[in-house]
């Protein structure tokens, strides 16, 4: 039981450039999010989503998209890449929204320049 | 609008004297409460949740409806417990979005 994996572990990107953030869990958790971590702002909400096909904005959306074609895989892009997305990006998984655990994978930190 | 409030940034405290971080929360009716740990390069982790009433690695949390706090206490710090806090109360209805808000955190250094 692997948990909640993201690839890659660190990525460097030029300004303007284009990725995808990989994300998977193995617990058959319906719902997945995505935060960014920076310094003095704790965890921010980017998105998240309660469910297979079901994807919703979170506190900062802006630069970012989502899709959940699969319960195991919420997958992240940067549709072009700027240095305020400098950033360590967090995804988690839980069996529900209020009152479960939130299981979180190990982190990718990004940084463009 | 929901809110969870963490009024430290950073707080520095000697290996065994006591350590509290705070934690203010505005939400209508009772959320569930969670303390997540994050050590240093590492992913986040709950180091406990308020329905349990456990222990875990010497600190517990007491829910004080009245002061809608749910601060994170240990009596005697050690070196270990340098990481940051983050503290996630979750309300049980409405979800969405509000249901995955976490604090801003609170880094913890314990010095020797």
């Amino acid at each position: 039981n692997a948990g909640v994996t993201q690839t890659p572990k660190f990525q460097v990107l030029k300004t303007g450039q284009s990725m995808t953030l990989q994300c998977a869990q193995d617990m058959n958790h319906e719902y997945m999010s995505w935060y960014r971590q920076d310094p003095g702002m704790g965890l921010r909400l980017i998105h998240y989503s309660v469910g297979a096909g079901i994807t919703d904005q979170g506190e900062v959306p802006n630069g970012y998209n989502v899709s959940r074609s699969t319960t195991e895989d919420f997958p992240l892009r940067l549709l072009s890449a700027a240095p305020s997305q400098t950033s360590v990006y967090f995804c988690a998984s839980s069996r529900g929204v209020a009152g479960y655990e939130q299981y979180f994978g190990p982190g990718t930190r990004l940084t463009v320049t | 609008a929901q809110r969870v409030t963490q009024p430290e940034k950073l707080l520095s405290v000697f290996k065994g004297a006591p350590v509290e971080l705070k934690c203010n929360y505005s939400y209508s009716g009772s959320p569930e409460l969670f303390w997540y740990v994050q050590y240093s390069r590492q992913r986040l982790q709950l180091l406990l949740r308020h329905i349990s009433r456990e222990s875990i690695k010497g600190f517990t949390a007491d829910l004080n409806k009245g002061e809608t706090s749910f601060h994170l206490k240990k009596p005697f710090a050690q070196e270990e417990d340098s990481a940051m806090y983050y503290c996630a109360p979750l309300p049980y209805s409405g979800g969405g979005a509000d249901g995955l808000t976490f604090g801003k955190g609170t880094h913890l250094i314990i010095q020797p």
